[in-house]
């Protein structure tokens, strides 16, 4: 059984640019979702995806958006990089449906905005 | 709104001490579900224990053991003769029926030799 997977490792970025962060879900998952882990903090939910449609959103504005393919991959975009969006990106699946079922994480993404 | 609040930012203790690390958390729903999550240097989180909110029932797991209590909306986690490998940071989440995370804040555990 293959995990999650987050691709690139590491970013580097300038403000005002636009990046684009990667995530294979795992086998059997239907539902991603991201989250963005500032240093010294807890991940916090951005959105979630089921079935290519999005489930759901935290409180990022409209620059942070995503995307799921019919494999279930996901892709997380951001544009107009600023200083604060440096953090690791995490991507998470889950069984498809209710709730309470246990997220797996990926490794992360971690992103550096110059 | 949803809530998770992790008091202690960091705990060290010496291998082989006992060590609680206290999670309470806020919801309005009456169907939830509670986890702990570990992440070491690494980065990946490591999933646990999962717990709804209809089975209070404390579970142990070998050094593992959390404590659910919904009188007092806490969710603790303790380790028993802690290892250095223990050491990392662990975050308590709150899931609503969505499967929607919102973690706490995560307390860095420091076992030391």
């Amino acid at each position: 059984e293959t995990g999650v997977t987050q691709s690139p490792t590491h970013l580097i970025k300038t403000r005002g640019q636009q990046v684009t962060l990667r995530c294979s879900s795992q086998s059997g998952h239907n539902t991603v979702s991201w989250y963005q882990q500032a240093l010294g903090q807890g991940p916090q939910f951005i959105f979630q995806y089921y079935r290519e449609e999005e489930n759901g959103r935290g409180n990022f504005p409209p620059r942070f958006s995503g995307l799921q393919f019919p494999n279930y991959s996901s892709e997380l975009n951001v544009n107009a990089l600023e200083l604060d969006d440096s953090a690791l990106y995490l991507c998470a699946s889950s069984s498809p449906g209710q709730g309470g079922y246990e997220q797996y994480f990926g490794p992360g993404t971690r992103l550096t905005v110059t | 709104a949803q809530k998770v609040t992790q008091a202690q930012t960091e705990i060290s203790v010496v291998e082989k001490e006992d060590v609680t690390l206290d999670c309470v958390y806020e919801t309005r729903d009456t169907t939830y579900y509670l986890f702990w999550y570990k992440q070491p240097p690494s980065g990946e989180l490591v999933f646990l224990i999962r717990r709804n909110s209809f089975d209070e029932q404390n579970e142990i797991s070998g050094r593992y053991s959390w404590n659910f209590q919904k009188s007092t909306s806490s969710f603790n986690f303790t380790i028993t003769a802690s290892q250095v490998v223990d050491s990392a940071v662990y975050f308590c989440a709150l899931s609503d029926n969505f499967n929607k995370f919102y973690f706490g804040s995560g307390t860095k555990l420091n076992v030391k030799p």
